[in-house]
């Protein structure tokens, strides 16, 4: 089975502090997508990266950066937490571009910015 | 751009009653379709998705969906409901002509009434 790993599946944050969510999938998957989760706003992409160091934004990157350094690793950072980032983060995988499959998802986390 | 639309947020339906969630997309020349289930506290998990073939597609639990090209829609439809069926269901759509992106509608949660 594919599995999408997200390392934390609660994280409580400073304003202001630099936060990382770190994603592996482990099925050599080419695309790897972050998005956040809202009550009444459903998935809102926030990056996708189709290969290693390439990345291309979403709907809402403001905010928001990516690393990409290896393939099996997808990185979210929040330069500098707002309150307004409290969200759902999850991350997700799908094989390869042209290829049609469906999107593998993480368990999420659920980051609180105090 | 690709867009989903779930016409309910909620839907409130007796257990061993049937039920349709509902779902519409905006056009395109060839698009592929899904529908995601998250149970409290956990990640998205594939329920069932549409690629090509036959329009009427179905899952293991029950549920089934009919991709309609005319009306752009891909309605998930379960003929009895069981308790277990409570979760929120995601409505999604990828167009491989563009960008390999996943579009999520807004989610349609499923209230299981006793």
């Amino acid at each position: 089975d594919v599995k999408v790993t997200q390392s934390s599946r609660y994280l409580v944050k400073r304003t202001g502090e630099k936060v990382f969510l770190e994603c592996v999938q482990d099925m050599d998957h080419e695309n790897m997508f972050w998005y956040r989760q809202d009550p009444g706003l459903g998935l809102r992409l926030i990056y996708f990266s189709y290969d290693v160091k390439m990345k291309e934004k979403g709907d809402i990157p403001e905010g928001y950066s990516v690393s990409r350094e290896k393939k099996e690793r997808f990185s979210l950072i929040l330069e500098s937490a707002s309150t307004n980032q409290t969200s759902m983060y999850l991350c997700a995988s799908r094989s390869q571009p042209g290829v049609v499959t469906e999107a593998f998802f993480g368990q999420g986390t659920r980051l609180t910015v105090v | 751009a690709q867009s989903v639309t779930q016409l309910d947020s909620q839907v409130p339906v007796f257990e061993e009653a049937p039920v349709e969630l509902r779902c519409n997309y905006s056009s395109s020349v060839s698009v592929y379709l899904f529908w995601y289930v998250q149970y409290p506290n956990q990640g998205l998990q594939l329920l069932l998705k549409y690629l090509s073939g036959s329009t009427l597609v179905e899952s293991i639990n029950g549920f089934e969906a009919e991709f309609n090209k005319s009306q752009t829609s891909f309605h998930l439809r379960k003929p009895s409901v069981h308790i277990s069926d409570t979760a929120e269901y995601f409505c999604a759509v990828s167009d491989l002509n563009r960008d390999d992106k996943i579009i999520f509608g807004k989610g349609t949660r499923l209230h299981i009434l006793p």
